[in-house]
């Protein structure tokens, strides 16, 4: 069982659509990350949040943690074909970072 | 500054051998991550080791083990491999170890295994 779903598993929309990434878990973590992983390529940081509630925008894409810090959102506005690839979540607890299962985006021109 | 190197790129194992696997940390950081990424299981730590010593261990038998030398860089191996040890094996490398509140992760491109 996993600690973080990710929610949709599959998403393929055209270019220009907005999409939300969803990633939810019962456990509270002490900061949550996103990734954007290639293929044949390690995943690569996106963002980190810490607080919660807390809303982090990096150009098209809006990153926001949970005011009780056990889920996150990751919204995109105007999607790009270079936008697909597989979104990760990773949640900090304990002494290591539990990853979500991820979901996988394609945007087609 | 260059990135977090994994070597080999791709390894092709039969079940029962034991295979090791390489990772070079980016110049700096101390900590390193291992993580096993498979298409059912997605990405799950295995250990992460800082100044040569094993700080965390993640729900894996003891075929998976790993060490750091004194430059940083570090080695896992899986021993008496079986079928589903083929995933993915992530690096990552960090400045720090534990989970500082800016905490970064710095992936490798992996070391695809296949066992047959």
């Amino acid at each position: 069982t996993q600690l973080l779903e990710q929610s949709p598993q599959f998403l393929s929309i055209q270019e220009g659509e907005n999409l939300t990434v969803y990633c939810n878990s019962s456990s509270v973590f002490s900061s949550l990350q996103w990734y954007r992983q290639e293929p044949g390529e390690g995943p690569v940081l996106l963002v980190t949040v810490v607080t919660g509630g807390e809303v982090k925008k990096l150009k098209r894409l809006t990153f926001q943690f949970g005011d009780a810090r056990k889920d996150s959102s990751l919204h995109i506005t105007a999607a790009q074909p270079g936008d697909t690839g597989l979104y990760l979540c990773a949640g900090a607890r304990g002494n290591q970072f539990y990853f979500g299962t991820g979901t996988s985006l394609t945007v087609i021109p | 500054k260059a990135g977090v190197t994994q070597t080999p790129r791709y390894l092709i194992k039969t079940r029962g051998q034991q295979v090791t696997l390489s990772c070079s940390p980016i110049s700096g950081h101390r900590s390193v991550s291992w993580y096993q990424q498979t298409p059912g299981q997605g990405l799950q730590f295995l250990f992460e080791y800082f100044s040569e010593t094993q700080r965390n261990k993640g729900n894996f038998p003891g075929r998976f083990s790993g060490r750091q030398f004194s430059n940083s860089r570090s080695e896992m191996n899986v021993s008496t491999l079986e079928l589903g040890d083929s995933a993915l094996y992530l690096c990552a490398s960090s400045p720090l170890p534990g989970l500082a509140s800016s905490y970064e992760q710095y992936f490798g491109p992996g070391t695809r295994l296949t066992v047959t």
